[in-house]
């Protein structure tokens, strides 16, 4: 089983539509981080979260230590939001998800 | 500020081979990571490097090194490359560890 799993593995959606990816890790952690890649490889850090919940723009992320679930919300999504998401879990080191692939249709 | 720069950013290399990669940080960074992707394995750690010392590795042959300089510069080289290498290499920095990481654009290699 991996360590860090992510779900769904793929999506596809409306513009307009509010969008949720599911991260879930096995592994005790100091902090969580979301990862947008887009295609071509560019990787723009989103997210660190360590508790509760933070909010830029239109992306929301909540992490939730307890349960060892951390979820990332995308409202009034666009298509250029197009991209590959990835989830990472940090202790001493770095953990990545297999990433959720998000296509947003005009 | 100038973004994380990584050179070359394309390389083509036989097996056997051995090649270096480099990567400059966001001005005023000092921790410098390392990373590979393949489709297969998706994002692994490799390094990370502060103040020109090693603090973690990630589980990869000995054949994958690195070094960080004095400027915060940093290099990783592979030796005796195989076909399994062929990947993106991703250096990404911040200004101390556990901080937020600004991804280098990254360098593709292409082992032959």
């Amino acid at each position: 089983k991996n360590e860090v799993e992510q779900s769904p593995q793929n999506l596809t959606a409306q513009e307009g539509e509010f969008i949720t990816i599911n991260c879930s890790y096995s592994v005790g952690i100091s902090a969580l981080h979301w990862l947008q890649q887009h295609p071509g490889g560019g990787i723009v850090s989103l997210f660190m979260l360590s508790s509760g919940k933070k909010k830029h723009g239109r992306l929301i992320a909540t992490i939730n230590i307890q349960e060892k679930h951390s979820s990332l919300h995308i409202t009034a999504s666009h298509p250029r939001d197009s991209a590959v998401y990835i989830c990472a879990v940090k202790d001493d080191k770095i953990i990545f998800g297999k990433g959720t692939r998000l296509h947003i249709l005009p | 500020k100038a973004g994380v720069t990584q050179t070359p950013r394309y390389l083509i290399k036989t097996r056997g081979q051995q090649v270096t990669l480099s990567c400059s940080p966001i001005s005023g960074h000092r921790s410098v990571s390392w990373y590979q992707q393949t489709p297969g394995q998706g994002l692994q750690f490799l390094f990370e490097y502060f103040s020109e010392t090693q603090r973690n590795k990630g589980n990869f042959p000995g054949r994958f090194s690195g070094r960080q300089f004095s400027n915060s510069r940093s290099e990783m080289n592979v030796s005796t490359l195989e076909l399994g290498d062929s990947a993106l290499y991703l250096c990404a920095s911040s200004q101390d560890p556990g901080e937020t990481q600004y991804f280098g654009p990254g360098t593709r290699l292409l082992v032959l």
